[in-house]
């Protein structure tokens, strides 16, 4: 069984300030890992995703996470936020079974950018 | 990119009917098919795995009798939400895993707002 913590539900951040969004997860065995942006009303888009490979990644909207596998964490950053990043966003991990693996999701964290 | 889309995307009915909601992979071909409920201000809940001719599964929880999953095409697949009561408002997402991508890349439709009144 997995298991997705995110561990802030609301992180308050001004303009142009970096950020992180922490995210770890358990698992018994290898996953890929993803973050997610829900703005309101709307479905989830994909930020990134770590399957394999470098632990740092690159995103759209200039986010980028880190794959520890010491840690299990996979905590997503910004180094400057703008205001149109205020959104809910979810980390998630799925393992490597194969045939349409479920995502498990963590509970999701509101980001609000403040001027 | 991968498009899903679902329809429609807000529904208000009445206690007691039957709602009907679709989610269509655009551009690619899904032989699986994911359906997600959100309660406001909280996470994702998987309620079942949709796969192209065969019977959906349910996660453990959720009432198969009362939300029936259909997936007759490779491009469909539908939610119908029986006998609908208020405590079944919510929002509705399914997501579409595409064949041609790398395993586990699942594509989101915009969501379906389900209010019963």
């Amino acid at each position: 069984a997995q298991s997705v913590t995110q561990l802030d539900s609301q992180v308050p951040v001004f303009e142009e300030a970096p950020v992180e969004l922490r995210c770890n997860y358990s698992s018994s065995v290898s996953v890929y890992l993803f973050w997610y942006v829900q703005y309101p009303n709307q479905g989830l888009q994909l930020l990134l995703k770590y399957l394999s490979g470098s632990t740092l990644v690159k995103g759209i909207n200039g986010f980028e996470a880190e794959f520890n596998k010491s840690q299990t964490s996979f905590h997503l950053r910004k180094p400057s936020v703008h205001i149109s990043d205020t959104a809910e966003y979810f980390c998630a991990v799925s393992d490597y079974t194969g045939g349409g693996n479920k995502l498990t999701f963590g509970t999701g964290t509101q980001l609000k950018v403040e001027l | 990119g991968a498009v899903v889309s679902q329809h429609p995307s807000w529904v208000i009915c009445k206690s007691g009917t039957s709602v009907k909601i679709e989610c269509r992979s655009l551009d690619f071909q899904a032989t699986t098919m994911f359906w997600y409920r959100q309660f406001p201000k909280q996470s994702l809940m998987l309620m079942a795995t949709s796969n192209e001719g065969s019977k959906a599964t349910y996660e453990q929880g959720v009432e198969k009798d009362k939300f029936l999953i259909n997936h007759a095409s490779l491009t469909l697949s539908t939610l119908t939400v029986t006998s609908a009561h208020p405590e079944d408002s919510s929002f509705y997402i399914c997501s579409a895993r595409d064949l041609g991508a790398y395993p586990d890349e699942q594509y989101f439709g915009p969501g379906t707002r389900l209010t019963v009144t």
